[in-house]
């Protein structure tokens, strides 16, 4: 079956240590996203890719690093300097074009809690 | 700037009841595309409608059906005989045609509770 996945699904953290989410699909999209979802918000987008090797901050990048050495993955590093990283975190996929519209599809999401 | 509201921050209904999602967005842009999208318990957001904005047909799909109105820039979406199973979160979303730029505006979304 063609889908995103994201591991692990619940992630505890200490402050002040680095921790790494991770996405992975095989749906053969070019384009892969990541959002951060807090209580009784919207989706608010940290990082995005478009093509292999390339990648485009966000609204809130801040405290946070991506790699897409892949294709199919495009994983997510949560650093120390991220002051607020308690969150649910949501990637996402699309097929890339010029107009930059196509429709994302998510992965099941990332819960991350710093401790 | 480009903003997507939903007024309604949760909603309760009876199973059977109809219910609408109100979404009103704002844009520069003559071009531009419309979601919707149903985050049940579990998280994951689930893609439900996209349209374009040379596009005011309204659609129905089942039980769910959305009202594309342009002049008052809004994008609402209805589900018709609710059921325990519509119990979600949904979000409205636009997404600009914005040369170099990429852009996909969430709203806060809204929660609806459909009761048995």
């Amino acid at each position: 079956d063609g889908g995103i996945t994201q591991s692990p699904k619940y992630l505890f953290r200490k402050e002040g240590q680095n921790v790494t989410l991770s996405c992975e699909q095989n749906l053969n999209h070019d384009a892969m996203y990541w959002y951060r979802q807090d209580p009784g918000q919207g989706l608010r987008l940290i990082y995005y890719s478009q093509i292999v090797n390339d990648f485009q901050k966000g609204d809130i990048a801040e405290g946070y690093s991506v790699s897409r050495e892949k294709k199919e993955s495009f994983p997510l590093t949560v650093t120390s300097a991220q002051k607020n990283p308690t969150a649910f975190y949501l990637c996402a996929s699309s097929v890339f074009s010029q107009s930059n519209t196509d429709t994302q599809y998510f992965g099941p999401g990332t819960r991350l809690t710093v401790l | 700037a480009q903003k997507v509201t939903q007024a309604q921050t949760e909603i309760s209904v009876v199973e059977k009841e109809d219910v609408t999602l109100d979404c009103v967005y704002e844009t520069r842009d003559t071009t531009y595309y419309l979601f919707w999208y149903k985050q049940p318990p579990s998280g994951e957001l689930v893609f439900l409608i996209r349209r374009n904005s040379f596009d005011e047909q309204n659609e129905i799909s089942g039980r769910y059906s959305w009202n594309f109105q342009k002049s008052t820039s809004s994008f609402n979406f209805t589900i018709t005989a609710s059921q325990v199973v519509d119990s979600a979160v949904y979000f409205c979303a636009l997404s600009e045609v914005t040369s170099g730029t990429y852009k996909y505006i969430f709203g806060t979304g809204t929660r609806l509770k459909v009761l048995a």
